[in-house]
């Protein structure tokens, strides 16, 4: 199975702040990367999928990068509803599909 | 954007079963991979299964195979997940999701671009 080791686990940021989250892949895995943004009470949202590309209806504040065993998500100018747990999942081998622990960001 | 509807979920004890469901108004889950997902402070977001459109490939995590099925109903458009022998570990927020495919130059992205908003399992005693 393939394995997904996030960090930090948890990051606090300030309004207007660049916040990297990274995601380490076991295995290569090319670009077959997506991210999610998960609020409390709701579904999670996808982000970027395909490593870079931005998902439909996602503020191009949101980036993301990275190839084989490294990936990172970008998020430029913070604002106070990016406060949310994020997750990576892997969609290049399954099953089993595979998420990061996740990382917990705070906005002060 | 596609609205998915969990319910079913419920406070129950270690050993006991409970029947969860997933339906849309705008969408036939038929036409699409669907997925069950759970969530807990523990364990963050962790796959449960996935079925395909045609209903004849099920695919679970290994540490629920044997407890947990999967099934759908076309007429009624529904997704179901039947858990049996529930354990206080299996205690979390349940999703279901819809995957997507793109098109790219190699071949196709993949990714959930539908979730509904939850329904909590809670085990104890």
């Amino acid at each position: 199975d393939i394995q997904l080791t996030q960090s930090p686990s948890s990051l606090s940021a300030n309004v207007g702040d660049t916040v990297t989250i990274t995601c380490r892949s076991s295995q290569h895995i090319i670009t077959y990367l997506n991210w999610y943004q998960h609020k409390s009470g709701k579904g999670p949202n996808v982000l970027i999928y395909g490593a870079s590309n931005l998902a439909s209806g996602v503020p191009s504040r949101f980036r993301g990068s990275g190839y084989e065993q490294d990936f990172s998500l970008i998020i430029d100018n913070v604002q106070p509803e990016d406060s949310a747990t994020y997750y990576c999942q892997q969609s290049f081998d399954f099953p089993p599909v595979t998420f990061g622990q996740g990382t917990r960001l705070q906005i002060k | 954007d596609v609205k998915l509807v969990e319910s079913g979920g419920g406070s129950v004890q270690p050993g006991e079963s409970l029947k969860l469901s997933c339906t849309s108004s705008d969408f036939k889950l038929q036409n699409s991979w669907m997925y069950w997902f759970r969530q807990s402070p523990t364990k963050g977001l962790v796959w449960v299964s996935r079925m395909n459109p045609d209903g004849d490939r099920i695919e679970y995590a290994d540490s629920l195979r044997g407890r947990f099925t999967t099934f759908r109903d076309d007429a009624e458009n529904i997704l179901y997940l039947q858990m049996d022998s529930l354990t206080v570990d299996d205690s979390a927020l349940y999703y279901c999701g819809k995957e997507v495919s793109q098109k790219y130059s190699a071949g196709y992205y993949s990714y959930i671009d539908s979730w509904g908003q939850g329904t909590p399992v809670t085990v104890s005693s």
